[in-house]
């Protein structure tokens, strides 16, 4: 079956540390692959998108990397800040549906 | 203003009730989707459309229906609510796809709880 998975637990980590937020799918084979962040009660924000052809993509202290072989995305927050406490969504477009399938998401949660 | 708004924000309402939900746009996209989001199952695609003339169902479309009324403009019922679909509703926007990828824009969100 098709699925895409995101780490559940929450990531909790001290303000300054780099965060690294896991995305992984199966049995998909996306054109592209985004990061969205939503804080509570609120709609998701597009933050970076990453095409399957590029394997880094990089703005200001966010860093995406895309591994098409391993069906996986890094999603990296550098010098983190507790302004950056959300939840974080991947996202995959399918080429062939031109539809964005999300993830569930993975919270993260910056303290000082 | 925002550019994607959404009415009502919060909503209550009893089972079988017919509840109508609104979405307005003002970033000229033709692409308009309507999502609803429950935790731990993360946000599923309800309806979509890629112009005026163009509606779609996405994979949990029983139970809704949409209209499109105009460029700016897409609407999500309820014909008859019931207490599953409790839930946040989302209604989002996007270019078509190509350069931009097809990166989703996001009103703010309705609370919907159907008692």
């Amino acid at each position: 079956s098709q699925k895409i998975e995101q780490n559940s637990e929450a990531l909790n980590i001290q303000e300054g540390k780099t965060a690294t937020l896991t995305c992984n799918y199966t049995n998909y084979s996306p054109a592209y692959l985004q990061w969205y962040r939503q804080d509570p009660g609120r709609g998701p924000v597009f933050l970076l998108l990453i095409r399957e052809n590029e394997k880094e993509k990089r703005k200001e202290r966010l860093k995406v990397t895309f591994d098409t072989t391993l069906k996986q995305s890094l999603f990296h927050i550098t010098a983190s800040q507790p302004a950056d406490s959300a939840t974080y969504l991947c996202a995959l477009l399918l080429g062939e549906t031109d539809k964005l399938i999300f993830g569930t998401g993975t919270r993260l949660q910056v303290f000082p | 203003d925002a550019d994607v708004t959404q009415t009502p924000r919060n909503r209550i309402t009893k089972t079988g009730k017919r509840i109508m939900l609104e979405c307005s746009q003002t970033k000229g996209h033709d692409r308009m989707y309507w999502y609803r989001q429950d935790p731990g199952l993360g946000l599923r695609l309800i309806y979509y459309s890629f112009d005026v003339k163009d509606i779609n169902k996405g994979e949990i479309s029983d139970g809704y229906s949409v209209s499109r009324q105009a460029q700016a403009k897409f609407s999500l019922s309820l014909e008859s609510a019931i207490p599953n679909q409790t839930a946040l509703y989302f209604c989002a926007t996007s270019d078509i796809a190509g350069a931009s990828g097809d990166t989703q824009y996001f009103g703010p969100g309705t609370r919907l709880t159907v008692l």
